[in-house]
């Protein structure tokens, strides 16, 4: 257990289905961090949340939409998805996004798969 | 882009052997750290480097961040089954605002 939860683990959706993922820290932390690994590349930032304020935005598709209502919870709304978005979605929380040298601890992940 | 290659990509060795994980950095790190994932799940932090020639140790691992502070290694003593997974070096991004990741180096370990 790292403090940090994503529901559902598991989702398989059609590419005309809207869906999201859930995620929540129990930390104190005040940064969030949406992630997507997929099979033999390296895990890809995809948005990063400060006190709920979006610091990043890595060239992400509009059809994946943040949410970060507060420094607890972060969302990740999908729409009209593609095969290749079939992924690991990970979630992780730090203390800051601002100062480097700490650590993100990281969900479980959700395991997507788009038919 | 700063780019982190971890070799080897997998690793397989006998229980109780000693093994090392490289990562290595196209630029200066800043701040390096260790992860664990099992496959299919979350990461687990195991340890994060700052200085050049840090050195730092967690039951039966050690990791080390060389002096010029563009590659790491990850050491594993006397390997167990529990040590079996996906190991993957992190390091600050520019902006220091997230990690960048090597691609995982997987590890089973046979009994």
């Amino acid at each position: 257990e790292t403090g940090v939860t994503q529901t559902p683990r598991h989702l398989v959706m059609g590419m005309t289905n809207k869906k999201s993922l859930k995620c929540e820290q129990h930390l104190g932390h005040n940064a969030m961090y949406w992630y997507k690994q997929s099979a033999k590349k390296p895990l890809e930032l995809m948005f990063v949340y400060s006190l709920e304020e979006r610091v990043e935005n890595n060239s992400v598709p509009s059809r994946f939409s943040p949410e970060c209502p507060n420094s607890s919870h972060l969302f990740l709304h999908l729409h009209t998805l593609q095969p290749e978005d079939s992924a690991l979605y990970l979630c992780a929380s730090s203390h800051s996004a601002s100062v480097p040298y700490n650590e993100q601890f990281f969900g479980p992940g959700t395991r997507l798969t788009v038919l | 882009s700063q780019e982190l290659e971890q070799s080897p990509q997998s690793l397989i060795v006998q229980e109780g052997k000693n093994l090392t994980i490289n990562c290595t950095s196209s630029k200066t790190l800043y701040g390096l750290y260790w992860y664990k994932q099992k496959y299919g799940e979350g990461l687990i932090f195991l340890m994060m480097l700052q200085k050049g020639g840090e050195e730092k140790s967690h039951e039966k691992i050690t990791a080390k961040l060389d002096e010029k502070k563009q590659q790491s290694s990850l050491h594993i003593t006397a390997s167990q089954p529990s040590h079996a997974g996906i190991y993957l070096c992190g390091a600050d991004n520019q902006a220091g605002t997230a990690l960048i990741f090597g691609k995982g180096t997987t590890l089973s370990v046979s009994s």
